[in-house]
């Protein structure tokens, strides 16, 4: 168990609509980073938040948004779902904005119909 | 192009066979290599952090290594218990002088029959 936790673990929903995905990171953790992993194209980083602001952007689509609030969660939101956004999606913590090391939560797995 | 590169793609031992598992990089100022276990369905759990070439680090039967392009993952007389998925990811310098993500290869397979 890394200590990150995340929900739902399963989320099916329809094509055009909105989903939120929640991540709480290990005690002590101030940076957030969101992932999504699907069979073709892997792991890939999607945002990164510290200690509330937004610090990086990766591979993010316009209709994705995440957010990190004071208590340190955070919010990945994803809108107008297309078929191609079934995927899971992982968040992952670390201590600081360097090169720590990162630790996963468990993942949300996310089908689109 | 490619930034991290893991080979071979899958790999297949008899238990007790000892191998290595391979993660290139293309991109210079690597801020950190990371090794990552995945088993299926789960989040990808930590193994080993390298930052300089010439640097090691071991756990039980594996042991890390990272030279200035490559790393590799030694596994030593595997178990059942060792099949997973192994991720190698790394993080390099930016422009912008801040941190990023991590940029993973697609992972070797690794099944170890007993």
């Amino acid at each position: 168990d890394s200590g990150v936790t995340q929900t739902p673990k399963h989320l099916i929903t329809a094509t055009g609509q909105r989903v939120t995905l929640r991540c709480s990171p290990r005690s002590g953790d101030l940076s957030v980073y969101w992932y999504q992993q699907s069979l073709d194209q892997g792991l890939q980083f999607l945002i990164h938040y510290y200690n509330g602001e937004e610090r990086a952007k990766g591979n993010i689509l316009e209709r994705f948004s995440a957010q990190q609030f004071p208590d340190l969660h955070s919010e990945l939101n994803l809108s107008s779902l297309e078929l191609g956004d079934s995927a899971l999606y992982f968040c992952a913590s670390s201590v600081g904005t360097a090169a720590y090391e990162q630790y996963f939560g468990p993942g949300t797995r996310l089908t689109v119909t | 192009e490619d930034q991290v590169t893991q080979s071979p793609e899958a790999l297949r031992l008899q238990e007790g066979e000892s191998s290595s598992l391979n993660c290139s990089y293309t991109v210079s100022g690597l801020r950190g290599l990371f090794w990552y276990r995945q088993d299926p369905g789960k989040g990808p759990e930590f193994l080993f952090t390298l930052y300089s070439a010439g640097e090691e680090k071991e756990k039980e039967r594996l042991k890390a290594t990272l030279t200035k392009k490559e790393s590799f993952l030694h596994i030593t007389a595997p178990k059942p218990e060792d099949s997973a998925t192994y991720l190698c990811a790394v993080r390099f310098a930016y422009s912008g002088g801040g941190a990023d993500g991590l940029t993973f290869g697609k992972g070797t397979h690794l099944i170890i029959q007993p």
